[in-house]
């Protein structure tokens, strides 16, 4: 599968507690996002990487989340001190800028968080 | 303010008839709009954006600035047609674009 992949697809944490996510984008995809989705709800942009540079990051995406994107290839989001507000489907993305080109966001299967 | 809105989270229709799913946007300036689905089970997907002016699956969307809407519609519907959709504007960010998502309406095609 070439597609965007993001592990754990589960993730089932005890408030307070730390978690980390990866996203592997499509290969050669410059751009990365993370978006959060909650129940009954649309995803929500949470943060962007053109490259390795994190560029853009939302009022949504407080001090105790963190993203990174070393080398401009996979990217992590790390929760600190979790709390039960954060239980939602995190999604990764990426996209190919060029010029000229569509810039299309292509979705991974996400990962679902659960804090007790 | 930028914001969709999707104003049916539920559509439900016979195979055969036509669908309409509605999506109104707020934006101040250039709007570009996409239609993304989900079917069960799988990622999301993009089903249509407005500046390529296709059919994909027979469905269509056009963009009514005056309206500010991005209808989606589609003549006769079909069992695969059930899925969740999403509607969502395109935002400039940085250089690039950030997806304001709808909350989505989920349409089932009963037989």
């Amino acid at each position: 599968d070439t597609g965007v992949s993001q592990d754990p697809r589960h993730k089932i944490t005890k408030r307070g507690q730390n978690v980390t996510f990866r996203c592997d984008p499509i290969s050669e995809h410059n751009r990365l996002y993370w978006y959060r989705q909650t129940l009954g709800q649309g995803p929500e942009f949470l943060t962007y990487f053109q490259n390795e540079a994190q560029l853009e990051k939302s009022r949504l995406l407080s001090d105790r989340f963190s993203a990174e994107r070393p080398k401009g290839s996979f990217s992590t989001l790390e929760i600190q001190r979790t709390e039960q507000g954060d239980s939602a489907m995190y999604l990764c993305a990426s996209s190919l800028w060029t010029s000229g080109g569509t810039d299309t966001q292509y979705f991974g299967p996400g990962t679902r968080l659960t804090v007790l | 303010a930028q914001r969709v809105t999707q104003p049916e989270k539920l559509l439900s229709v016979f195979k055969g008839a036509p669908v309409e799913l509605k999506c109104n946007y707020s934006y101040s300036g250039s709007p570009e709009l996409f239609w993304y689905v989900q079917y069960s089970r799988q990622r999301l997907q993009l089903l249509l954006r407005h500046i390529s002016r296709e059919s994909i699956k027979g469905f269509t969307a056009d963009l009514n600035k005056g309206e500010t809407s991005f209808h989606l519609k589609k003549p006769f519907a079909q069992e695969e047609d059930s899925a969740m959709y999403y509607c969502a504007l395109g935002v400039r960010i940085q250089g690039a674009q950030k997806l304001v998502f709808g909350q989505g309406t989920r349409l089932t095609i009963n037989p």
